[in-house]
Protein backbone atom coordinates (compact mmCIF):
# COMPACT_ATOMS: atom_id res chain seq x y z
CA UNK A 1 0.00 0.00 0.00
CA UNK A 2 1.39 3.60 -0.72
CA UNK A 3 2.07 5.86 1.92
CA UNK A 4 4.00 9.28 1.15
CA UNK A 5 5.33 11.25 4.10
CA UNK A 6 6.10 14.98 4.51
CA UNK A 7 9.06 16.05 6.21
CA UNK A 8 8.25 18.74 9.31
CA UNK A 9 10.34 22.32 8.66
CA UNK A 10 8.09 23.88 10.65
CA UNK A 11 8.90 27.35 10.91
CA UNK A 12 10.67 29.20 8.02
CA UNK A 13 11.75 32.92 7.84
CA UNK A 14 10.36 35.67 5.71
CA UNK A 15 12.38 36.02 2.62
CA UNK A 16 14.25 32.62 3.82
CA UNK A 17 14.13 28.99 1.92
CA UNK A 18 11.27 26.74 2.62
CA UNK A 19 12.36 23.12 2.65
CA UNK A 20 10.03 19.63 2.02
CA UNK A 21 10.66 16.05 1.50
CA UNK A 22 8.22 13.73 0.50
CA UNK A 23 9.19 9.78 1.34
CA UNK A 24 7.40 7.02 -0.87
CA UNK A 25 7.05 4.02 0.63
CA UNK A 26 5.27 0.63 -0.81
CA UNK A 27 5.52 1.78 -3.94
CA UNK A 28 8.83 2.57 -6.40
CA UNK A 29 9.30 6.59 -7.23
CA UNK A 30 10.44 5.71 -9.98
CA UNK A 31 7.35 3.97 -11.89
CA UNK A 32 5.10 5.53 -13.97
CA UNK A 33 3.56 7.89 -12.53
CA UNK A 34 4.37 11.73 -11.86
CA UNK A 35 4.44 13.08 -7.94
CA UNK A 36 3.07 16.77 -7.27
CA UNK A 37 3.23 19.17 -4.44
CA UNK A 38 -0.29 20.93 -3.45
CA UNK A 39 -0.62 23.26 -0.46
CA UNK A 40 -3.55 24.76 1.52
CA UNK A 41 -3.35 28.06 2.93
CA UNK A 42 -4.78 27.93 6.61
CA UNK A 43 -9.11 27.91 5.70
CA UNK A 44 -8.08 28.28 2.03
CA UNK A 45 -8.85 26.12 -0.94
CA UNK A 46 -6.14 24.00 -2.65
CA UNK A 47 -3.36 25.26 -4.63
CA UNK A 48 -1.55 23.04 -7.16
CA UNK A 49 2.41 23.76 -7.12
CA UNK A 50 3.77 21.82 -9.79
CA UNK A 51 4.74 18.05 -9.93
CA UNK A 52 8.10 15.70 -10.90
CA UNK A 53 8.92 12.74 -12.82
CA UNK A 54 11.62 10.23 -11.43
CA UNK A 55 13.82 11.61 -14.82
CA UNK A 56 13.30 15.42 -13.15
CA UNK A 57 10.94 16.41 -15.81
CA UNK A 58 8.86 19.49 -13.68
CA UNK A 59 5.76 21.41 -14.41
CA UNK A 60 5.75 24.23 -12.25
CA UNK A 61 2.74 26.49 -11.63
CA UNK A 62 3.38 29.78 -13.34
CA UNK A 63 2.40 31.26 -10.45
CA UNK A 64 5.14 30.29 -8.24
CA UNK A 65 7.64 29.13 -11.14
CA UNK A 66 10.36 31.54 -10.39
CA UNK A 67 10.42 29.94 -6.66
CA UNK A 68 9.94 26.62 -7.36
CA UNK A 69 12.63 23.47 -7.51
CA UNK A 70 11.72 19.78 -7.47
CA UNK A 71 14.06 16.77 -7.24
CA UNK A 72 13.97 13.62 -6.89
CA UNK A 73 16.28 11.30 -4.98
CA UNK A 74 15.77 7.85 -6.05
CA UNK A 75 18.07 6.49 -3.48
CA UNK A 76 15.78 6.82 -0.89
CA UNK A 77 12.65 7.24 -2.49
CA UNK A 78 11.42 10.32 -1.97
CA UNK A 79 10.95 13.96 -3.61
CA UNK A 80 11.42 17.23 -2.45
CA UNK A 81 10.06 21.08 -3.03
CA UNK A 82 12.51 24.30 -2.14
CA UNK A 83 10.47 27.24 -2.51
CA UNK A 84 12.80 30.54 -2.09
CA UNK A 85 11.95 34.36 -1.16
CA UNK A 86 9.44 33.27 1.49
CA UNK A 87 6.80 35.36 2.51
CA UNK A 88 3.91 35.05 5.03
CA UNK A 89 1.56 34.51 1.85
CA UNK A 90 3.51 31.32 1.69
CA UNK A 91 2.15 29.66 5.09
CA UNK A 92 0.13 26.67 4.19
CA UNK A 93 -0.40 23.20 4.87
CA UNK A 94 1.72 21.04 2.53
CA UNK A 95 1.10 18.30 1.07
CA UNK A 96 2.73 15.40 -1.37
CA UNK A 97 0.93 13.30 -3.71
CA UNK A 98 0.88 10.97 -6.55
CA UNK A 99 -0.27 11.55 -9.99
CA UNK A 100 -2.65 9.71 -11.98
CA UNK A 101 -2.90 10.50 -15.45
CA UNK A 102 -4.95 9.51 -18.55
CA UNK A 103 -5.57 10.47 -22.03
CA UNK A 104 -2.50 11.43 -22.74
CA UNK A 105 -1.10 12.47 -26.36
CA UNK A 106 2.34 13.82 -26.62
CA UNK A 107 3.10 15.84 -22.98
CA UNK A 108 -0.63 17.05 -22.57
CA UNK A 109 -2.72 14.76 -20.55
CA UNK A 110 -5.99 15.79 -19.64
CA UNK A 111 -7.03 13.76 -16.84
CA UNK A 112 -5.11 13.96 -13.81
CA UNK A 113 -5.78 13.62 -10.33
CA UNK A 114 -4.21 13.33 -6.96
CA UNK A 115 -4.36 9.74 -5.18
CA UNK A 116 -3.22 9.39 -2.40
CA UNK A 117 -2.12 11.83 -0.72
CA UNK A 118 0.72 12.27 2.40
CA UNK A 119 -0.49 13.52 5.53
CA UNK A 120 0.26 17.23 5.48
CA UNK A 121 2.86 19.47 6.87
CA UNK A 122 1.55 22.75 8.10
CA UNK A 123 4.78 25.56 6.99
CA UNK A 124 4.41 28.85 8.86
CA UNK A 125 6.58 31.98 7.53
CA UNK A 126 7.24 33.72 10.79
CA UNK A 127 9.98 35.66 11.61
CA UNK B 1 -6.32 29.72 -15.42
CA UNK B 2 -9.32 28.39 -15.31
CA UNK B 3 -11.29 29.24 -12.37
CA UNK B 4 -13.46 26.82 -10.74
CA UNK B 5 -16.44 27.93 -8.46
CA UNK B 6 -18.17 26.03 -5.90
CA UNK B 7 -21.45 26.80 -4.52
CA UNK B 8 -22.13 26.92 -2.24
CA UNK B 9 -19.64 27.21 -0.03
CA UNK B 10 -21.04 25.59 3.16
CA UNK B 11 -24.54 24.19 4.08
CA UNK B 12 -26.10 22.31 6.68
CA UNK B 13 -27.88 18.76 6.45
CA UNK B 14 -28.81 16.29 8.59
CA UNK B 15 -28.17 12.51 8.30
CA UNK B 16 -30.50 10.60 5.90
CA UNK B 17 -30.56 14.15 3.41
CA UNK B 18 -29.69 14.21 -0.43
CA UNK B 19 -26.99 17.21 -0.82
CA UNK B 20 -26.07 18.89 -3.97
CA UNK B 21 -22.47 20.65 -4.33
CA UNK B 22 -21.94 22.31 -7.63
CA UNK B 23 -18.59 23.20 -9.26
CA UNK B 24 -18.89 25.42 -12.50
CA UNK B 25 -15.45 25.90 -14.50
CA UNK B 26 -14.79 29.40 -16.17
CA UNK B 27 -14.44 27.71 -19.73
CA UNK B 28 -15.47 24.19 -20.87
CA UNK B 29 -13.64 20.97 -19.34
CA UNK B 30 -15.12 18.45 -20.88
CA UNK B 31 -15.49 15.76 -18.38
CA UNK B 32 -11.64 16.05 -16.68
CA UNK B 33 -13.23 17.16 -13.46
CA UNK B 34 -12.36 15.40 -10.32
CA UNK B 35 -13.98 15.55 -6.54
CA UNK B 36 -11.84 14.62 -3.43
CA UNK B 37 -13.25 14.99 0.19
CA UNK B 38 -11.45 16.41 3.06
CA UNK B 39 -12.35 15.63 6.39
CA UNK B 40 -10.54 18.74 9.52
CA UNK B 41 -7.06 17.90 9.89
CA UNK B 42 -6.81 15.44 7.05
CA UNK B 43 -6.01 15.12 3.66
CA UNK B 44 -7.95 15.11 0.86
CA UNK B 45 -9.22 12.06 -0.43
CA UNK B 46 -10.46 11.32 -4.28
CA UNK B 47 -13.82 10.06 -4.93
CA UNK B 48 -14.61 10.45 -8.04
CA UNK B 49 -12.42 10.98 -11.47
CA UNK B 50 -13.64 12.50 -14.83
CA UNK B 51 -16.58 13.58 -13.65
CA UNK B 52 -18.54 10.50 -12.68
CA UNK B 53 -15.77 7.92 -11.83
CA UNK B 54 -16.18 6.82 -8.52
CA UNK B 55 -13.12 5.53 -6.85
CA UNK B 56 -12.85 1.94 -5.74
CA UNK B 57 -14.32 1.70 -2.18
CA UNK B 58 -15.67 5.10 -2.40
CA UNK B 59 -20.08 3.92 -1.23
CA UNK B 60 -22.65 4.13 -4.05
CA UNK B 61 -24.26 7.00 -2.24
CA UNK B 62 -21.75 9.49 -3.73
CA UNK B 63 -22.26 10.28 -7.66
CA UNK B 64 -20.86 12.78 -9.82
CA UNK B 65 -22.16 13.77 -13.48
CA UNK B 66 -21.75 17.03 -15.27
CA UNK B 67 -19.91 17.66 -18.41
CA UNK B 68 -18.62 21.41 -20.36
CA UNK B 69 -19.10 24.06 -17.47
CA UNK B 70 -21.45 22.75 -15.20
CA UNK B 71 -20.99 19.52 -12.73
CA UNK B 72 -22.44 18.16 -9.50
CA UNK B 73 -21.68 15.89 -6.66
CA UNK B 74 -24.18 14.40 -5.21
CA UNK B 75 -24.63 12.64 -1.70
CA UNK B 76 -27.31 10.19 -1.50
CA UNK B 77 -28.66 9.60 1.85
CA UNK B 78 -26.07 11.36 3.79
CA UNK B 79 -23.66 9.27 6.56
CA UNK B 80 -22.66 10.70 10.03
CA UNK B 81 -19.03 9.90 7.93
CA UNK B 82 -19.86 12.37 5.55
CA UNK B 83 -19.52 15.43 6.63
CA UNK B 84 -16.74 17.44 5.82
CA UNK B 85 -15.33 19.91 3.01
CA UNK B 86 -15.82 18.86 -0.51
CA UNK B 87 -13.16 20.35 -3.31
CA UNK B 88 -13.56 20.30 -7.05
CA UNK B 89 -10.58 19.95 -9.41
CA UNK B 90 -10.30 20.47 -13.03
CA UNK B 91 -7.13 18.72 -15.19
CA UNK B 92 -8.27 19.77 -18.40
CA UNK B 93 -5.63 22.48 -18.29
CA UNK B 94 -1.93 23.22 -16.63
CA UNK B 95 -2.05 24.83 -14.42
CA UNK B 96 -4.57 22.66 -12.22
CA UNK B 97 -7.22 24.32 -10.17
CA UNK B 98 -9.34 23.97 -7.89
CA UNK B 99 -12.62 25.24 -6.53
CA UNK B 100 -13.10 26.78 -3.50
CA UNK B 101 -14.51 23.58 -1.51
CA UNK B 102 -18.04 23.25 0.20
CA UNK B 103 -18.13 22.18 3.61
CA UNK B 104 -21.08 20.50 4.80
CA UNK B 105 -22.41 20.46 8.39
CA UNK B 106 -24.59 19.11 10.87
Amino acid sequence: QVQLQESDPGLVKPSGTLSLNCAVSGYSISSTNWWSWVRQPPGKGLEWIGEIFHTERTNYNPSLKSRVTMSVDKSKNQFSLKLTSVTAADTAVYYCARVGKQYCSGDTCYSVWFDPWGQGTLVTVSS
Amino acid sequence: DIQMTQSPSSLSASVGDRVTITCRASQSISTYLNWYQQKPGKAPNLLIYNALNLVSGVPSRFTGSGSGTDFTLTINSLQPEDFATYHCQQSYSSPLTFGGGTKVEV
